[in-house]
């Protein structure tokens, strides 16, 4: 089965601590695409990044950091000195190639994370 | 700029009634468009999705259907609502297969 894991159902934080959010993904195609999304309270996702499967470089975009492993199908994603304003459900995505030839994304459950001041 | 409208934002409505729910997207041509659905708590579920007008595709059997009346123009539909219709769908839009979703501000829908 093609899938995303996200272990972690909630997570509370205090403002200024770092976070790491878990994905774990299964896929059976040689090419795919890996996705994080950030959903505020009021419901809209948000585009966060997009990571190619050849490509095994972390990244880093100001505090957000991703960390791509393939080994171990792994994408995680660390926030570093949490904020008040990173409290959303964060999904993680993976690409499907569905019969049709037609690509899908299959999210993860999401992860909500609580930073309190 | 890229900007994807949703409307009505919130809707309540009785049980065997009617739904439209629509989705238009502006400042791209041809976009692959795509309707959602999030269950309280859940992750999001692929409905339908279009790669051209007129070209829709059903990822899970149901009671809703979907229409692409036009090139950034997407509407979700039922005939009759059920109780498990309930929950807040979200329109997306890409520019081709395997690249990011960009989502709209999503539609909450609760059936009575």
């Amino acid at each position: 089965a093609q899938k995303v894991t996200q272990a972690q159902t909630e997570i509370s934080v205090v403002e200024k601590e770092d976070v790491t959010l878990d994905c774990v993904y299964e896929t059976r195609d040689t090419t795919y695409y890996l996705f994080w999304y950030k959903q505020p309270p009021s419901g809209e996702l948000v585009f966060l990044i997009r990571r190619n499967s050849f490509d095994e470089q972390n990244e880093i975009s100001g505090r957000y950091s991703w960390n791509f492993q393939k080994s171990t199908s792994s994408f995680n994603f660390t926030i570093t000195a949490s904020q008040v304003v990173d409290s959303a459900v964060y999904f993680c995505a993976l690409s499907v190639v569905m019969n049709t030839g037609f690509q899908k994304l299959v999210f993860g459950t999401g992860t909500r994370l609580l930073v309190s001041p | 700029s890229q900007t994807i409208h949703q409307w009505p934002a919130t809707l309540v409505q009785p049980v065997g009634s009617p739904l439209s729910l629509e989705c238009t997207v502006e400042g791209t041509s041809n976009p692959n468009l795509y309707w959602y659905r999030q269950a309280a708590g859940r992750g999001l579920q692929l409905l339908f999705y279009s790669v051209g007008i007129g070209q829709i595709s059903s990822e899970v059997p149901q009671n809703l259907s979907a229409s692409r009346p036009q090139d950034r123009q997407f509407i979700l539909s039922s005939k009759k609502l059920l109780l498990s219709d309930s929950g807040f769908y979200l329109c997306a839009w890409s520019v081709t297969v395997g690249y990011e979703q960009y989502f709209g501000p999503g539609t909450r829908l609760t059936v009575t």
